[in-house]
C-alpha cells in the first residue's frame, strides 16, 4: 500500500458524459502528478500540481482539467468523453517538487467509455 | 528530446532463472534519474529503485539488481532465480529537470513454475 489514495476505483460511463476521478497523496506529500495509461499511448503524464499550483503540464487534452484543493487532494476532470479516453489513470503523489523525489503511485481508476 | 525505450515487449522464463530487462534512454541533460517500476496483474505500480546520472554505482536488493551505464546510456535490470510472484510488467522511466516521469512501454515478465 502505498498511501496513495483514488476513487472510484471503477468507473463506466457513456460518450459525452463528463466524470471526476479524486485523489488523496500521502501524508505530508505536497506534490500530485496525474498519469493516463492507455493500451495505445502506454503511460502517458498529464498534469502536475505542487502545493495547490500547477507546476506542469503534459499531454492533457482540453477537456481535461485538474486541480489541487488546500486540503492537498486533488481531482481530475474530464468531459465530453470519447471511446478513446477509456484507460487507467493514475495519481502519484511526492514530498516535493524535486525529479530526484520518487513518485509512489495510487491504485488507480479505470475509466470505460462506452 | 526525452525518451525510454524498452525492446523487448515480453519475456518468458522457468522459475529459477535469471533475467535481464533491458532500458535505454535518451536526454540532453546532464542530471537526470532513471527509476524502475513494477506492475504486478492486479495494476498498481510499485516503485523499486531510483539511480541518478552521478552515481554509476550498480546496486544490489536481495535478488534484484540494476546496471547502469551511462556508455551506452543504460539502465538494465536483473532478477536472479526468478519466481513465479516476479511476472508483472516492469517500467523504466526517466526524469530530468521537469518533474515529469517519462516511461518505457514495458517489459511483461512471465515466469512459469
Amino acid at each position: 500500500d502505498s498511501g496513495v489514495t483514488q476513487t472510484p476505483k471503477h468507473l463506466i460511463t457513456a460518450t459525452g458524459q463528463r466524470v471526476t476521478l479524486r485523489c488523496s497523496p500521502r501524508s505530508g506529500d505536497l506534490s500530485v502528478y496525474w498519469y493516463q495509461q492507455s493500451l495505445d499511448q502506454g503511460l502517458q503524464f498529464l498534469i502536475h500540481y505542487y502545493n495547490g499550483e500547477e507546476r506542469a503540464k503534459g499531454n492533457i487534452l482540453e477537456r481535461f482539467s485538474a486541480q489541487q484543493f488546500p486540503d492537498l487532494h486533488s481531482e481530475l476532470n474530464l468531459s465530453s468523453l470519447e471511446l478513446g479516453d477509456s484507460a487507467l489513470y493514475f495519481c502519484a503523489s511526492s514530498v516535493r517538487v524535486s525529479p530526484n523525489n520518487e513518485q509512489f503511485f495510487g491504485p488507480g481508476t479505470r475509466l470505460t467509455v462506452l | 528530446a526525452q525518451k525510454v525505450t524498452q525492446a523487448q515487449t515480453e519475456i518468458s522464463v522457468v522459475e529459477k532463472e535469471d533475467v535481464t530487462l533491458d532500458c535505454v534512454y535518451e536526454t540532453r541533460d546532464t542530471t537526470y534519474y532513471l527509476f524502475w517500476y513494477k506492475q504486478p496483474p492486479s495494476g498498481e505500480l510499485v516503485f523499486l529503485i531510483r539511480r541518478n546520472s552521478f552515481d554509476e554505482q550498480n546496486e544490489i536488493s536481495g535478488r534484484y539488481s540494476w546496471n547502469f551505464q551511462k556508455s551506452t546510456s543504460s539502465f538494465n535490470f536483473t532478477i536472479t532465480a526468478s519466481q513465479v510472484v516476479d511476472s508483472a510488467v516492469y517500467f523504466c522511466a526517466l526524469s530530468d529537470n521537469t518533474d515529469k516521469l517519462i516511461f518505457g512501454t514495458g517489459t511483461r515478465l512471465q515466469v512459469f513454475p
